[in-house]
């Protein structure tokens, strides 16, 4: 069966930067992109890019540009995404998510949450 | 940016009734839509695909229509577990974005 499986939770000074994992497991990792989508507490959700594992393209929101790097790497089936220079408007939960096709979200990780305060 | 606006943004309803939740787009999307259901604490999960289609493993009294700008998701008879956030998503271009949510509770 699919599954991703993220790492914990973070607390992060303004400034810093985070870098989150994603496991996946029970399906061919090279076929699928990955999305990476946030939730502000109490917010709707947000889409920040994808990744594809096939070749390593990438698409970024743009208001995330020059902050936002996602990579995979095949060896481990993981896929990561790092944010730089983070603000307290990056507080959120951060969702990996598998792509399929051009845009469905067919499974989702468990979520991290990410907490950015002095 | 394509703008999705969700409504009602919350809703609430009885056992057994029928719901009713539109999206519409701020452009034409084609059927390019997608339906999420999002319980506290949990992660999204997908439900209905390319505007219509049932996920795999999905109860059947959920469904979605809609083409265009405007589209329908339904739940045709609420069942408690249906308590939940619910989103839709275009990705008919990038950036893909989601409609704001509408939370249903039961009355």
């Amino acid at each position: 069966q699919v599954q991703l499986v993220q790492s914990g939770a973070e607390v992060k000074k303004p400034g810093a930067s985070v870098k989150v994992s994603c496991k996946a497991s029970g399906y061919i990792f090279s076929h699928y992109r990955f999305s990476w989508v946030r939730q502000a507490p109490g917010q709707g959700l947000e889409w920040m890019g994808w990744i594809s594992v096939y070749n390593g393209n990438t698409d970024y929101a743009q208001k995330l540009q020059g902050r936002v790097t996602m990579t995979t790497d095949t060896s481990t089936t993981t896929a990561y995404m790092e944010l730089r220079s983070l603000k307290s408007d990056d507080t959120a939960v951060y969702y990996c998510a598998r792509q399929r096709g051009s845009g469905v979200f067919d499974y989702w990780g468990q979520g991290t949450l990410l907490t950015v305060s002095s | 940016d394509i703008q999705m606006t969700q409504s009602p943004s919350s809703l609430s309803a009885s056992v057994g009734d029928r719901v009713t939740i539109t999206c519409q787009a701020s452009q034409d999307i084609t059927n390019s839509l997608n339906w999420y259901q999002q319980k506290p604490g949990k992660a999204p999960k997908l439900l209905i695909y390319d505007a219509s289609n049932l996920e795999t493993g999905v109860p059947s009294r959920f469904s979605g229509s809609g083409s265009g700008t405007d589209f329908t998701f339904t739940i045709s008879s609420l069942q408690p577990e249906d308590i939940a956030t619910y989103h839709c998503q275009q990705y008919d271009n990038l950036p893909h974005t989601f409609g704001q949510g509408t939370k249903l509770e039961i009355k």
